[in-house]
């Protein structure tokens, strides 16, 4: 089957910097997504890597390995407005998506 | 697992015609469905709410009209796009509302991919 996985919950520091793990197995690759949820809104689009290697964007990166079936998503100089659901999904080979269940991330003073 | 479906998959449509996709949640009730639609550039543009039992909540430029949505039961919503024209293609994607558990989560199906030609 197709599954992704990635923590539920992480808790960081404002300032520090936080690294979300997500690894996947899924039927072909056509790209993986990173999105932020704040709470009662709707997803805002982080970052899509198809291609091996580090995205960066201000104060987040991405990263894709996809001999490895991984990436990961960087957020540095954290802020409490950062607190949030990072949700990571890929794209199989029919242009389907495959959701992960999120990343509850928690920035505490 | 997949906790949430969408059907059709993809669909072609001729313009003018009208196109029903199912989003149904497996394993739970979802009293609350959303409908999203994802642009070239990747973003997620929230299109509706849609609330078992009563009337879906529409956001800001969206038609009510064209985009149809039905939340007949606790497991499925349906959203009908009416009198579709090729602008209307793009990538539909729905997700459910679980609150059944300790913490509520947002479940996302995988998509339907409209082309109207």
């Amino acid at each position: 089957g197709q599954n992704i996985d990635q923590p539920t919950e992480m808790t960081a520091t404002e300032g520090a910097i936080v690294q979300i793990n997500c690894t996947y197995q899924t039927s072909g690759f056509n790209g993986l997504f990173w999105y932020q949820q704040h709470a009662g809104e709707a997803p805002t689009f982080l970052s899509y890597n198809v291609l091996d290697g580090l995205e960066e964007k201000g104060r987040f990166s991405s990263f894709l390995s996809r001999s490895k079936g991984y990436s990961y998503l960087l957020l540095k100089e954290l802020q409490m407005k950062d607190s949030a659901s990072y949700l990571c999904a890929v794209m199989d080979s029919n242009y389907q998506l495959i959701w992960g269940a999120g990343t509850k991330l928690i920035i505490k003073p | 697992g997949a906790v949430v479906s969408q059907h059709p998959s993809r669909v072609i449509c001729k313009s003018g015609t009208s196109v029903k996709i199912e989003c149904r949640s497996l394993d739970f009730q979802a009293t609350t469905m959303f409908w999203y639609r994802q642009f070239p550039k990747k973003s997620l543009m929230l299109m509706a709410t849609s609330n078992e039992g009563s009337k879906a909540t529409y956001e800001q430029g969206v038609e009510k009209d064209k985009f149809l949505i039905n939340h007949a039961s606790l497991t499925l919503s349906t959203l009908t796009v009416t009198s579709a024209h090729p602008e209307d293609s793009s990538f539909y994607i729905c997700s459910a509302r679980d609150t059944t558990g300790s913490m509520e989560t947002q479940y996302f199906g995988p998509g339907t991919r409209l082309l109207v030609l």
